[in-house]
């Protein structure tokens, strides 16, 4: 069965640390994995998306890796700020079909505090 | 900054009466898609498009329909709303198909309330 487990569920850190998520995936055949930010009330933004050659991609203080062999990847938030707070979602896709699917993880909510 | 838009933004109604979530967008997206997302859940599709006067049931049975008349336009209808039908409606937009390596852009949700 296709799935996407995300850990922590949830995390608190204090403003200025780093931070990591990770993110566990059986979906296969593998095409793509996203990171998403989501605030509270609002939509989904994209941070990052890597293919199977890719292993890691940075957006600004977001750095995502991805290990294609074990099926894991993470996602590594530098010297938080206090807007960093918000839902972290791992999505990934599959190829398995002419259209592909969209497998989502049910998110890491992380709190920063001052 | 994604130009794909949603009303209403909170919407409270009683059991029976008949809803319209509005979509638009302004990039020219062939494919538009609906997720549902209840709290601390991953989203689950229920409807999507890849095109006008194309229309499909996602993985996630909804007793909800949509239409897709316009490029731009994607709306979501509820015909006799539930207390079951509770949760906030994401509605989403990509060039390329959102499996590949399309870029999928959510609107800013409609969170539905249904006493």
């Amino acid at each position: 069965k296709n799935q996407v487990e995300q850990s922590p569920q949830s995390l608190i850190i204090l403003e200025g640390k780093n931070c990591t998520l990770q993110c566990n995936y059986t979906v296969s055949p593998f095409s793509n994995l996203r990171w998403y930010k989501q605030d509270t009330g609002r939509g989904p933004v994209s941070l990052t998306i890597m293919t199977f050659s890719e292993n890691t991609k940075s957006n600004g203080r977001y750095t995502a890796t991805l290990d294609a062999d074990t099926k894991q990847s993470s996602l590594h938030i530098t010297a938080s700020q206090l807007s960093d707070s918000a839902s972290y979602i791992c999505v990934v896709s599959d190829r398995g079909s002419t259209l592909g699917r969209l497998y989502f993880g049910r998110g890491t909510q992380l709190t920063v505090w001052p | 900054e994604a130009d794909i838009y949603q009303t209403p933004r909170y919407l409270v109604i009683g059991t029976g009466k008949k809803i319209t979530l509005e979509c638009s967008q302004t990039m020219g997206h062939d494919k538009m898609y609906w997720y549902q997302q209840d709290p601390g859940m991953e989203l689950h599709l229920i409807h999507y498009s890849y095109g006008v006067n194309s229309t499909e049931k996602g993985d996630l049975s909804s007793e909800s329909t949509v239409s897709r008349i316009r490029t731009e336009h994607f709306p979501l209808t509820l015909e006799s709303a539930r207390p079951s039908h509770t949760s906030q409606y994401l509605c989403a937009s990509s060039e390329g198909l959102a499996a590949n390596t399309g870029e999928l852009f959510f609107g800013e949700g409609s969170r539905l309330t249904v006493l």
